[in-house]
């Protein structure tokens, strides 16, 4: 069956920290999709990523980077030198199916608190 | 419209009534899903369009749990003789036919039953 686990509930860093986000996945697809989205504390879900399984290259936009390894179903997400506008309850889902039907399977989510 | 609208924003009912909750997704995109979030977890699945033909409705959790899209746009959820156990926020998103993997949700319709 399909899963994923973000095993983080709360995080609490002080701005400039580095904080990494883990995300370990459960799917006996060998297609599938992984994503990371944000929710910050005004209640919107927004998009920040999608990652196929067949790319394995690590990603990096700004401040934000992210972590495929196969070998351990972990897609984890990395945020350098951290801002208080990053404080927010971030979710890793996976889409199985070789392509996205919609069917998103949501971690429970990691609430990130940067302090000033 | 720039994104995606939910209305009412919150909805407060008795249990027993029946809810319509309101879903218009981002102008031209094909497919529309309705994700359930209960209060500290992740959005739950429940359904999902591609134009006005519901494709995997495997989420709804029984048959009081009911969706349309009749002309490929906006969508109704309706769920009938509500229960307690119904409140959560219900989103709403959509996605283009381009990139039907990046999901646009809007802001929720937060349903109390009480």
């Amino acid at each position: 069956a399909q899963k994923v686990t973000q095993a983080q509930t709360e995080i609490s860093v002080v701005e400039k920290e580095d904080v990494t986000l883990d995300c370990v996945y459960e799917t006996r697809d060998t297609t599938y999709y992984l994503f990371w989205y944000k929710q910050p504390p005004s209640g919107e879900l927004v998009f920040l990523i999608r990652r196929n399984s067949f790319d394995e290259q690590n990603e990096i936009s700004g401040r934000y980077s992210w972590n495929f390894q196969k070998s351990t179903s972990s897609f984890n997400f990395t945020i350098t030198a951290s801002q208080v506008v990053d404080s927010a309850v971030y979710f890793c889902a996976l889409s199985e199916g070789g392509g996205s039907q919609g069917n998103l399977i949501f971690g429970k989510g990691t609430k990130l608190s940067v302090k000033p | 419209g720039a994104g995606v609208s939910q209305s009412p924003r919150y909805k407060v009912t008795k249990r027993g009534q029946d809810v319509a909750l309101r879903c218009d997704p981002i102008s031209g995109h094909v497919s529309l899903y309705w994700y359930r979030q209960a209060l500290g977890q992740g959005p739950e699945f429940l359904t999902y369009f591609n134009y006005e033909a519901q494709q995997d409705k495997s989420g709804l959790p029984n048959d009081r749990f009911s969706a349309e899209r009749p002309e490929g746009s906006i969508s109704t959820l309706t769920i009938q003789r509500t229960e307690q156990r119904d409140s959560a926020m219900y989103r709403c998103a959509s996605s283009s036919f381009d990139e039907n993997e990046k999901l646009f949700f809007g802001s929720g319709t937060q349903l109390s039953v009480l």
